[in-house]
């Protein structure tokens, strides 16, 4: 069984509408990150939680939430989806122990289609 | 402003050679560095890391070489093989900072003919 899910894995919608991609790890990781990839750049950073009751903006936060439900569930909403909100999402976990140099672990992503 | 930039957008090699990707940084606070494999439609896999206290680290197949003065990283594989296929993206953060925060290179595709 994987260790990072998401569901869905694809996704269509129409702008406007209110959309919510869901992440689950079974790794027992504190930190919890959601990432958008878009043709052509690298990965780049939406929200972290660092544990439940911590949220973060990344670089890119705007037109998304998210909700840390568990320690082992994160959530990615887009409150009213947008066309270039088209991308390709990835849920990422990382230990949290402490140690100063961490290394995230991905899912496998989301293809969401905003028409 | 890219911190972390793979110039190569793809590389083609034949099975059993080496391949060697690139990844240049301008960021100095930059301190661990990664190498992540992405296969289509399936998420980035961690395949190696090193510490900017380290100029190489080996796993295998796989091994990393850093030049601090440079600002400079590679990533070598050999033997080549078809499965190595795959986007690579290098990631780099600063762990005297945010260690959260990876900032990723756009990827490099490589392809291993047989």
């Amino acid at each position: 069984d994987a260790d990072v899910t998401q569901t869905p894995r694809n996704r269509i919608t129409k702008t406007g509408k209110r959309i919510m991609l869901e992440c689950s790890q079974t790794k027992g990781h504190d930190r919890m990150y959601w990432y958008r990839q878009d043709p052509g750049l690298g990965l780049r950073l939406i929200y972290y939680s660092f544990d439940v009751k911590d949220i973060n903006k990344g670089e890119i936060s705007d037109g998304y939430s998210v909700s840390r439900q568990a320690q082992a569930k994160f959530s990615l909403s887009l409150e009213s989806a947008i066309p270039n909100q088209t991308a390709l999402y990835f849920c990422a976990t990382s230990e949290g122990s402490g140690m100063y140099q961490e290394t995230q672990y991905f899912g496998p992503g989301t293809r969401l289609l905003v028409l | 402003d890219q911190q972390v930039k793979q110039n190569s957008p793809s590389l083609s090699v034949q099975e059993g050679r080496i391949s060697i990707l690139n990844c240049d940084y301008t960021n100095s606070m930059f301190d661990y560095f990664l190498w992540y494999k992405k296969y289509p439609a399936e998420g980035p896999t961690f395949l190696i890391s090193i510490s900017s206290i380290k100029d190489k680290n080996e796993d295998g197949r796989f091994t990393v070489f850093l030049n601090k003065s440079a600002k400079h990283l590679s990533l070598h594989i050999v033997p080549s093989q078809p499965g190595d296929s795959a986007v690579y993206f290098c990631a780099a953060s600063n762990s005297g900072g945010s260690n959260y925060k990876l900032t990723f290179g756009k990827g490099t595709l490589l392809t291993v003919n047989p």
